[in-house]
């Protein structure tokens, strides 16, 4: 069966420093991966994507993603937070002979304290 | 990416009734999709809607309580019939964007009473 988990609800950082959201994934062949951030009243907005190669990804807003087989995990990352960062983020995976089909983990409430 | 409104963007219904939610994309698609987000909770696809055909409904879900139209190919709409509080939820229409990704519409926050 397919599925996503976030293990942490809600992941606190204070502004300046790196920030880690973690995503791991099962999936039957191999994932296509996603992060999505939702802000408050607002629908999701795409943040990044893996399809292939490059195991480091980058998105918008300075986000980054590791890639990594071995360990089934995508996690979402930056160097540098921002109090603007704060929001809920969801990781995504969608199965290679299913366009259509995302499966979502349950969301990770990141707050950037100043 | 595409642009895509929905209405009404929140509403308070009574148990018992309906509401139908629009969604509005800028460009021609072939599939637009439903999904519901729950306090607390991740998002779950309702269903995928072609233009033309019958909408193609995810288990646990079925059209006699979410009806959905796709009368052409930058609208649909999806009514949440004989509402009860259960049914309150974020409910987002998305598209396919490129080859992989979704674009998700800011939601319909919809509670009932």
């Amino acid at each position: 069966a397919q599925s996503v988990a976030q293990p942490e609800d809600q992941v606190n950082v204070a502004e300046g420093n790196p920030l880690t959201v973690k995503c791991t994934y099962s999936v039957s062949g191999n994932p296509y991966l996603f992060w999505y951030v939702q802000y408050p009243n607002r629908g999701l907005q795409f943040l990044l994507k893996y399809i292939t190669g490059d195991n480091l990804v980058k998105g918008s807003y300075g986000f980054e993603a590791e890639f990594n087989k071995s360990q089934t995990s995508f996690h979402l990352k930056k160097p540098s937070a921002l109090v603007s960062d704060s929001a809920l983020y969801f990781c995504a995976v969608r199965p290679p002979n299913n366009f259509n089909k995302f499966y979502f983990g349950s969301g990770t409430k990141l707050n950037v304290k100043p | 990416s595409a642009v895509i409104s929905q209405k009404p963007s929140r509403d308070i219904c009574q148990r018992g009734t309906s509401l139908t939610i629009q969604c509005q994309v800028d460009s021609q698609v072939t599939m637009m999709f439903w999904y519901r987000q729950q306090p607390g909770q991740s998002l779950t696809l309702i269903a995928t809607a072609n233009q033309g055909s019958e909408a193609t409904y995810e288990s646990g879900f079925v059209i006699d309580k979410f009806p959905i139209s796709r009368p052409n190919l930058t609208f649909s709409t999806l009514t949440v019939s004989n509402m009860s509080p259960e049914d309150s939820s974020i409910y987002l229409c998305s598209v396919r964007g490129g080859l992989h990704e979704q674009y998700f519409g800011p939601g319909t926050r919809l509670t009932v009473t």
